[in-house]
């Protein structure tokens, strides 16, 4: 089945580390995305990428980096210099970007993330 | 500004009552827009959507939602709930070509 596997489904961190999460889509999609999920705050987006090799910060990339090096992964690095990292990250892709058609995006069951 | 706002934080109706999740949408935001719905600890799914075309959507478990460009409001209803139901709901509208916008998300408390 096509879709969109983020990995781990939790995760723990001490301060001071860095992590990755992963994100792989098997969709063929050009455009992926990268939500950070907090209660009663929606979805904010940190890290977009319409294409391979390019990538785009969103609303709060302060803190995490990306990277977009083969079309199917989209992995997000959290960083030592984000403050407060604990959340549900959420990955999602879309196949050219909404105002192209029927290019809704397509989410991942997302990663839940907590430092210790 | 860009912004879609869902007014309603947490929505408790009983079930098999009627229920209407309000979305407003900025005017800088593309008439593109979306209804997604998440269960807890898991992802976002789309329940439905507008491009363009008829007004009225519908999705294929009774919700259906309205686009009215003068109110610029995209507001989602369903004429009698179900206890499965109880989940949050997400507006989304497009900024751009790529950006998705998204509400707080309105919580639906489905009672018995």
């Amino acid at each position: 089945d096509g879709g969109i596997t983020q990995s781990p489904k939790y995760l723990f961190r001490k301060e001071g580390q860095n992590v990755t999460l992963s994100c792989e889509q098997n969709l063929n999609h050009d455009a992926m995305y990268w939500y950070r999920q907090d209660p009663g705050q929606g979805l904010r987006l940190i890290y977009y990428s319409q294409i391979v090799n390019d990538f785009q910060k969103g609303d709060i990339a302060e803190g995490y980096s990306v990277s977009r090096e083969k079309k199917e992964s989209f992995p997000l690095t959290v960083t030592s210099a984000q403050k407060n990292p604990t959340a549900f990250y959420l990955c999602a892709s879309s196949a050219k970007g909404a105002v192209h058609g029927n290019t809704e995006a397509f989410f991942g069951q997302g990663t839940r993330l907590t430092v210790v | 500004a860009q912004s879609v706002t869902q007014l309603d934080s947490q929505v408790p109706v009983f079930e098999e009552a009627p229920v209407e999740l309000r979305c407003n949408y900025s005017s800088s935001v593309s008439v593109y827009l979306f209804w997604y719905v998440q269960y807890p600890n898991q992802g976002l799914q789309l329940l439905l959507k507008y491009l363009s075309g008829s007004t009225l959507v519908e999705s294929i478990n009774g919700f259906e939602a309205e686009f009215n460009k003068s109110q610029t409001s995209f507001h989602l209803r369903k004429p009698s709930v179900h206890i499965s139901d109880t989940a949050e709901y997400f507006c989304a509208g497009v900024s751009g070509t790529y950006k998705y916008i998204f509400g707080t998300g309105t919580r639906l408390k489905v009672l018995a």
